[in-house]
């Protein structure tokens, strides 16, 4: 069965620190993947899709099909990057399954 | 252009009763979405739309019904509430299935 997993609910860094939000999915179709963000008091909203291979503020996740995984990084972490993040999996073409989030907090 | 509006923002029941929420479109998007959103689980889908006059069961449908009469609506209904049934939920849309969900803001539901 499909399944997304997201093995941090929190996690806590200093700015200017390298950030990685794990995402591991279990999938046996071509996978779609997806991170959503949900800043404070604001709805969700898609940050980036594997298939746009695009950097968004930068951040970028890589598909890595061996190890079923669609990390998001960030190499130096700014406090306006505190926010509750989402990894998604779109699958059977019409829905999307989510991940637990983690909750990134930037301290200054 | 609104985007994607829910009514009501917030909302207290007491068990065994109901109340309809109403999600709304501007973007001419052929899916809608109904999720719940409650701690440590992340966003469940509850109930989905691919186009005007179809409905189909997500993850958790239980305890709900929806209806998509239109295009731009998607109404979520809960006959008999239950404290189950606490929650925030959350509409989304979508121009096709494998593009961008774009969000309500949440209905914060209380069922006392």
């Amino acid at each position: 069965a499909q399944r997304v997993t997201q093995p941090e609910k929190l996690l806590s860094v200093f700015k200017g620190a390298p950030v990685e939000l794990k995402c591991n999915y279990s999938y046996s179709g071509s996978p779609e993947l997806f991170w959503y963000v949900q800043y404070s008091r604001q709805r969700l909203q898609l940050l980036l899709r594997h298939i746009s291979r695009e950097s968004i503020k930068g951040f970028t996740a890589d598909l890595n099909k061996g190890e079923t995984s669609f990390h998001l990084k960030k190499p130096f972490a700014q406090e306006e990057d505190s926010a509750m993040y989402y990894c998604a999996l779109s699958y059977n073409t019409d829905k999307l399954i989510f991940g637990t989030g983690t909750r990134l907090q930037v301290f200054p | 252009n609104a985007g994607v509006t829910q009514t009501p923002k917030f909302r207290v029941l007491k068990t065994g009763q109901s109340m309809t929420l109403l999600c709304a479109q501007d973007m001419n998007h052929e899916y809608m979405y109904w999720y719940r959103q409650d701690p440590g689980m992340g966003l469940r889908l509850i109930h989905y739309s691919v186009g005007e006059g179809t409905t189909a069961k997500g993850e958790v449908p239980d305890g709900y019904n929806v209806s998509r009469l239109k295009k731009q609506n998607f109404l979520l209904g809960l006959e008999s509430a239950a404290p189950s049934q606490t929650s925030v939920y959350f509409c989304a849309s979508s121009r096709t299935s494998a593009e961008t969900q774009y969000f309500g803001p949440g209905t914060r539901l209380l069922v006392l």
